[in-house]
């Protein structure tokens, strides 16, 4: 079975432009959370999605925004982007939106670079 | 606050060398889960174990060993005869029940480089 899986894999952009990445998680699981990874650092957690919902979001601007598609795969916007929005962007995936005792499963992550 | 500290910034050891990664975690959930995931250069974090705070019994797989205390705070990793393929970023990471809802909050990680 197919892993979470996110596009793009690495992405440049410059400042003040805006960038989607999209998630599809794992077959059958039915929440998707999103996490930023600055480098050296541990991931941030940025937004929670089941059936559609928002169900969390972290202290993140609300130059950040996500959604859920009824096939369960999820979209994260950034408008206005900043230099300090260059990071690695992982999305997890689990079966339910009860996440405390689930491991959540990670892509691989879409590389953000911002010049 | 829910907060997870790894203090150990980098660790160095020479294969077959034992090797522990120490986390210590603050939360005031009663309820809570503690996970170890895994992140090679590839990026992907792999899901390692998880340990529920009503579960105090050690755990064992394979050349992998946790030891949680709860009076301590602490949730330890311990890899056994290191592998050079056990070089990776492993991260400690909290999930409480109440009073951050669904959040997995990670520590910063702890770099492992073993050497042949």
């Amino acid at each position: 079975d197919a892993g979470v899986t996110q596009s793009p894999t690495h992405l440049i952009k410059t400042r003040g432009q805006q960038v989607t990445l999209r998630c599809s998680p794992i077959s059958g699981h039915k929440s998707v959370s999103w996490y930023q990874q600055v480098l050296g650092q541990g991931p941030q957690f940025i937004f929670q999605y089941y059936e559609k919902e928002e169900r969390g979001r972290g202290n993140f601007p609300d130059r950040f925004s996500a959604r859920q598609f009824p096939n369960y795969s999820s979209e994260l916007n950034v408008n206005a982007l900043l230099l300090g929005d260059s990071a690695l962007y992982l999305c997890a995936s689990s079966p339910s939106g009860q996440l405390s005792n689930q491991p959540q499963h990670f892509g691989d992550g879409t590389r953000l670079s911002i010049l | 606050a829910q907060k997870v500290t790894q203090a150990q910034t980098e660790i160095s050891v020479v294969e077959k060398e034992d090797v522990t990664l120490d986390c210590v975690y603050e939360t005031r959930d009663t309820t809570y889960y503690l996970f170890w995931y895994k992140q090679p250069p590839s990026g992907e974090l792999v899901f390692l174990i998880r340990r529920n705070s009503f579960d105090e019994q050690n755990e064992i797989s394979g050349r992998y060993s946790w030891n949680f205390q709860k009076s301590t705070s602490s949730f330890n990793f311990t890899i056994t005869a290191s592998q050079v393929v056990d070089s990776a970023v492993y991260f400690c990471a909290l999930r409480g029940t109440v009073e951050y809802g669904n959040k997995l909050v990670f520590g910063a990680g702890t770099i492992l480089r073993v050497k042949s």
